[in-house]
Formats: structure tokens, C-alpha cells, sequence
């Protein structure tokens, strides 16, 4: 079946530039996680939904950073003015159950802010 | 607080080679203990984990035994294919926690 799916795959930004990265869970899927993940370094949490309702967002680096899951399934998360230090890799996985145990991961949205 | 600490990359072996990936962690509590592999161009893949102490993973010919008087849960392989080349993470999951804690990861290139 298909897999967690993210769009796009790669994008460029200027310094200052809005984005939205978008993730397609695995369908019936319950659990949504966003993760960054710098270059050379392991993913690092930034926020968990269950169904449409966001229950941890203590990883969100500043309140440029907003994501949202509105009818519990697509997610999309959003960089305001974003700048250099923003450049990732951003993963986004789902899980069929409540909690963090069992998740598949997308490609990843490699972000580089020019 | 938590940590997971592997070792450093990159590793480069020949094939048929043994590995040995280490990973440490530090976490209050009874944590459970995953490895990830991501392969060139792909998503971060589940590859075994262990939810209590003692708790062998196995998958692929890969295997890691968690070790609380050790802290430790070591990914070894007995012998390595040139499709094992990846990145792999470590990463463990606190009792009632949201979120994955992951390793820097560790970049394996199996040579023929």
C-alpha cells in the first residue's frame, strides 16, 4: 500500500520567504509527527497530532514555525520568514496507534534557505 | 535528560565483514530501544527494536540486545552485504512520550 508521502521533495527558499511543507499520512493512520533533521544529525522531534488535535508542540524551535492537521489526516507544516538556520531535512512519520511506537516516515522535504 | 550517543561515522567494511554499530543511552525509566536505517534516497525505515531489558531485535541478519546494566543496545550484523550500505539511528521512546529521541546516526559503506 502506499506509503507516508511528502510534498515537495526539495525546496528552495529566500531568506525571509514563507513556506509549507505537506505530508500524506498512511490513510486511517491516527498518529502525525514532524521532525527536523540538519545535516549530519539524527531527526529531532517538533510536534505530534492525534487526529486533528495537536497534543505536543514543545519541540517547535520559535513561533515562526505552525502546523496543523485540520480534518486529521493531511498535515502542513509552515515556516514563516524563514531564515538560514532553517535549512533541513524536515520528516514527517505516521503511526496507527496512539503514541510515538509505531511509526513510518516519509522521503523528507529537504529545505535550503538561500 | 535523554541522550542516545552511537558510533561515529563513517564506518566502511568489506563485504561478508562483521559489524558492529554501538549505541548508548541515558533516560530515566524503562525506555524502548529502536534502530532505523535510511537507505540512499529513501524515508527513515523501522529495522528491529526491544521493549524491555534483555529484549533481543532481530531483522535482516541484524541483530541488538538491550542491555540496562549497560545502558546499551549494540547493532551487529556477522556478515555484511553491499546492499547494507545506509545511515543507521539509533533512538529510543521514554514510557508515555510523544516523541522518538535519535542518535546522529551512523553512515556504513560496504565495499565489494
Amino acid at each position: 500500500g502506499a506509503g507516508v508521502s511528502q510534498s515537495p521533495r526539495y525546496k528552495v527558499a529566500k531568506r525571509g520567504q514563507d513556506v509549507a511543507l505537506r505530508c500524506d499520512p498512511i490513510s486511517g493512520h491516527v498518529s502525525l509527527f514532524w521532525y527536523q533533521q540538519a545535516l549530519g544529525q539524527g531527526p529531532e522531534f517538533l510536534t505530534y497530532f492525534q487526529n486533528e488535535a495537536q497534543l505536543d508542540k514543545s519541540g517547535l524551535p520559535s513561533d515562526r514555525f505552525f502546523a496543523e492537521r485540520p480534518e486529521g489526516s493531511v498535515s502542513t507544516l509552515k515556516i514563516q520568514r524563514t531564515q538560514q538556520e532553517d535549512s533541513a531535512v524536515y520528516l514527517c512519520a505516521s503511526s496507527p496507534q496512539q503514541g510515538a511506537y509505531e511509526q513510518y516516515f516519509g522521503p523528507g522535504t529537504r529545505l535550503t534557505v538561500t | 535528560g535523554n541522550s542516545v550517543t552511537q558510533t561515529e561515522g563513517p564506518v566502511t567494511l568489506s563485504e561478508e565483514a562483521f559489524l558492529t554499530i554501538n549505541c548508548t543511552y541515558t533516560a530515566t525509566g524503562y525506555p524502548s530501544l529502536f534502530w532505523y536505517v535510511q537507505y540512499p534516497g529513501e524515508g527513515l525505515q523501522l529495522l528491529l527494536k526491544a521493549t524491555k531489558a534483555d529484549d533481543k531485535g532481530s531483522n535482516k541478519g541484524f541483530e541488538a540486545t538491550y542491555r540496562k546494566e549497560t545502558t546499551s543496545f549494540h547493532l551487529e550484523k556477522g556478515s555484511v552485504q553491499v546492499s547494507d550500505s545506509a545511515v543507521y539511528f539509533c533512538a529510543l521512546l521514554k514510557t508515555g512520550a510523544n516523541n522518538l529521541f535519535f542518535g546522529t546516526g551512523t553512515r556504513l559503506t560496504v565495499i565489494p
